[in-house]
C-alpha cells in the first residue's frame, strides 16, 4: 500500500527566507507526486507534480520540488518566501492509470511566517 | 462553472441526522473523487467515479456512507444516522482524463455533527 510521511508538523520561517518541507513516499512503482496547499477554510490548489522525466519540477508561486528515488523523497522548496505562503502543505502520492489517481495524503505541514 | 463548487458549504447536523453533500465537478471531467479530511490531518480518499461508474469505494468507512453520480456530472455523498465522527471536511476533486492527471478539489463541505 502507498504511504506519505510529512515529518515536519509545523515550521516557522522568516519572510524572505528559503523554505523546504520534507516529503518521504513508499510505493512500489513509480509515483505520481503531487504538493498541495491549503490555506484556512479553503480547499486545496495545486502547486506542481511529477510524473516522469525532469526529476526537478517546477511550479507555480515560485515553488520547485525534487523527486530522488534513492531516498523516496520528493522536497518542496522555495528560495524566498512571502507572507502569503503562510498554509498547510500536503505531499500526495498517487497511481494513476485505472484507479483514476487515486490519491494518498501525507499529514501535512503547517507553515508559519514571521514578518 | 469555473471550479468545482460544493454545497453546503457549511453543515451542522444532530447525531442521527441524514445529511447530503452536492459536488458540481468541471463541466466535462470523467473522474470524480470524493475525501474527507478531519481536523488537522490530510484528506483521506472516500470514493472515485468514472463517468457514472462507482470504480472504488474502497474508502468508504461504513456502510452508513453511501455516494451516487447517476448521470456522470454532479454527485451527491450520503451519509445516513450520522454521528460524531462523522465531522469532517468533505473533499469534491474532478479531472478531465480517466487516469487523474491533474485533479482540481472544491473548497469542501464542512459537516459538524452535535
Amino acid at each position: 500500500a502507498q504511504s506519505v510521511t510529512q515529518p515536519d508538523i509545523h515550521i516557522t520561517v522568516s519572510e524572505g527566507a528559503s523554505l523546504e518541507l520534507r516529503c518521504n513516499y513508499s510505493y512500489g512503482a513509480t509515483p505520481y507526486l503531487f504538493w498541495y496547499v491549503q490555506s484556512p477554510g479553503q480547499g486545496l490548489q495545486l502547486l506542481l507534480k511529477y510524473f516522469s522525466g525532469d526529476t526537478l519540477v517546477q511550479g507555480i508561486k515560485g515553488f520547485e520540488a525534487e523527486f530522488k528515488r534513492s531516498q523516496s523523497s520528493f522536497n518542496l522548496r522555495k528560495p524566498s518566501v512571502h507572507w502569503s505562503d503562510a498554509a498547510e502543505y500536503f505531499c500526495a502520492v498517487g497511481a494513476g492509470g485505472a484507479a483514476g489517481n487515486k490519491l494518498t495524503f501525507g499529514g501535512g505541514t503547517r507553515v508559519l511566517v514571521k514578518p | 462553472g469555473a471550479g468545482v463548487s460544493q454545497s453546503p458549504r457549511y453543515k451542522v447536523a444532530k447525531r442521527g441526522q441524514d445529511v447530503a453533500l452536492r459536488c458540481d465537478p468541471i463541466s466535462g471531467h470523467v473522474s470524480l473523487f470524493w475525501y474527507q479530511q478531519a481536523l488537522g490531518q490530510g484528506p483521506e480518499f472516500l470514493t472515485y467515479f468514472q463517468n457514472e461508474a462507482q470504480l472504488d469505494k474502497s474508502g468508504l468507512p461504513s456502510d452508513r456512507f453511501f455516494a451516487e453520480r447517476p448521470e456522470g456530472s454532479v454527485s451527491t455523498l450520503k451519509i445516513q444516522r450520522t454521528q460524531q465522527e462523522d465531522s469532517a471536511v468533505y473533499l469534491c476533486a474532478s479531472s478531465f482524463t480517466r487516469d487523474g492527471n491533474t485533479i482540481y478539489f472544491g473548497e469542501g463541505s464542512w459537516l459538524t455533527v452535535v
